[in-house]
């Protein structure tokens, strides 16, 4: 039962470098999304997708780019990265909450990336 | 907005006794549901306990409860019996009950429970 597959699992960044969080639900989840976490401040939301080719931002989007081309995958780039994206990044997905599910969200292992 | 505040950072218990994390939310929807996960030192997000925020009787899962209070938007987390294995970060989280739109999850700053022996 693989879930959700994030890739990197950790990853060291120089200031201005450009990379790629991987994230993949093998459940055929509608719906996908990227939390990062930081000390004191609880998990936010960085952008969501509710479908292939749909996406949208979240509280925090800035320096974070993400596209949808198929249901299962939904990458998270960092175009120039910045000390201030230090953080743990977490990808969830789910069924959209409906009549039928209350939308449940499951949750990738996180990656922890540090940028220098 | 809706904003979810867990006033705890920090909390300690020994172990089999009980233990209760506070989270308060403030939101001007009627339908919604609300959220404990658990987040061991292997980071993963565990869910403990939903809410339906239409039901007024309070979830229970085996050593885990709610108390549910819907007029004073209260949620608190009732842990009995703690074991050494419940040590986690533990986060209240809100959703709005949209029907079918989004999954949006809102996240308290979280409690770091320790359990000592």
């Amino acid at each position: 039962n693989a879930g959700v597959t994030q890739t990197p699992k950790f990853q060291v960044l120089k200031t201005g470098q450009s990379m790629t969080l991987q994230c993949a639900q093998d459940m055929n989840h509608e719906y996908m999304s990227w939390y990062r976490q930081d000390p004191g401040m609880g998990l936010r939301l960085i952008h969501y997708s509710v479908g292939a080719g749909i996406t949208d931002q979240g509280e925090v989007p800035n320096g974070y780019n993400v596209s949808r081309s198929t249901t299962e995958d939904f990458p998270l780039r960092l175009l120039s990265a910045a000390p201030s994206q230090t953080s743990v990044y977490f990808c969830a997905s789910s069924r959209l909450a409906g009549r039928s599910n209350t939308g449940e969200l499951f949750f990738g292992e996180g990656s922890r990336l540090t940028v220098l | 907005a809706q904003t979810v505040t867990q006033s705890q950072p920090e909390m300690s218990v020994q172990e089999a006794e009980t233990v209760t994390l506070s989270c308060t939310y403030d939101t001007s929807e009627s339908d919604y549901y609300l959220f404990w996960y658990k987040q061991p030192p292997s980071r993963q997000m565990i869910l403990v306990i939903r809410q339906e925020a239409y039901k007024q009787q309070n979830a229970t899962e085996n050593r885990f409860s709610v108390n549910f209070q819907k007029a004073a938007k209260s949620f608190s987390l009732k842990i009995s019996d703690s074991q050494l294995g419940d040590a986690a970060m533990y986060f209240c989280a809100y959703r709005r009950d949209y029907g079918g739109a989004t999954n949006k999850l809102i996240f308290g700053t979280g409690t770091l429970l320790a359990v000592q022996p």
